[in-house]
């Protein structure tokens, strides 16, 4: 089936503008994450979604950053007034949480790395 | 506070060895230990996890690792390494507490297999 898909897989942008990025998890799968990657370094935890919890925004670097998502489907991280710091690798996860058995097993998607000018 | 260590940037080590990659972990409540591999310009791929039960868990590609409670580790290990093992690996914690499915990743290590 399907795996995680990511739109778009490179992004440039100037300076002050804002970014959308996409996330189709797999179907069914009712968790979805968003991390950041920067060039050489590990997966940094940004956002947490289960299904019609509240989500989880601990690891927001900043309120440029904002992240949304539609039942247990698409999700779309947002970054307003990027700056260069912004610039890494953004993946996206979906996960089947069954409830009452934490499985955590986590899908990435090819990630979309964004590049600010 | 959770929290992954992987103490090495980078292992060397030549074809058909065996391959050794660390990883610590700090969680208060049992652990759930996953190893992730990422091959260059790709995503993230599982290789294996760590729940429950045996402490020897086997996973993709003939890698596997071992839990051990009493060291707070979840080393990733490989009889023979391959040249196409070359990549970058993660180690991962998540909580036992709560259903949250939040992971906290170690920084990674890259792995480079010589012929």
């Amino acid at each position: 089936g399907a795996g995680v898909s990511q739109s778009p897989s490179n992004k440039v942008t100037e300076k002050g503008k804002d970014v959308e990025l996409r996330c189709d998890p797999i179907s069914g799968h009712t968790a979805l994450y968003w991390y950041r990657q920067r060039l050489g370094q590990g997966l940094e935890f940004l956002i947490y979604f289960q299904g019609n919890s509240a989500p989880d925004k601990s690891g927001l670097p900043s309120d440029r950053f904002s992240a949304e998502r539609t039942g247990e489907s698409v999700s779309t991280l947002t970054i307003q007034r990027t700056q260069q710091e912004d610039s890494a690798v953004y993946l996206c996860a979906s996960s089947l949480i069954p409830a009452g058995s934490p499985t955590y097993e986590q899908y990435f998607g090819p990630g979309t790395r964004l590049t600010v000018t | 506070a959770q929290s992954v260590a992987q103490p090495e940037d980078q292992v060397n080590v030549a074809e058909g060895n065996p391959l050794t990659v660390k990883c610590t972990y700090s969680v208060s409540g049992n652990p759930y230990l996953f190893w992730y591999v990422q091959y260059p310009n790709r995503g993230l791929q599982f290789l294996l996890k760590y729940i429950t039960g045996d402490n020897l868990v086997k996973g993709s590609y003939g890698f596997e690792a071992e839990f051990n409670k009493s060291q707070t580790s979840f080393h990733l290990k490989k009889p023979s390494a391959l040249v196409s093992d070359s990549a970058l690996y993660f180690c991962a914690v998540g909580h036992g507490s709560g259903n949250t499915g939040k992971l906290i990743f170690g920084q990674g290590t890259t792995l480079q297999v010589k012929p």
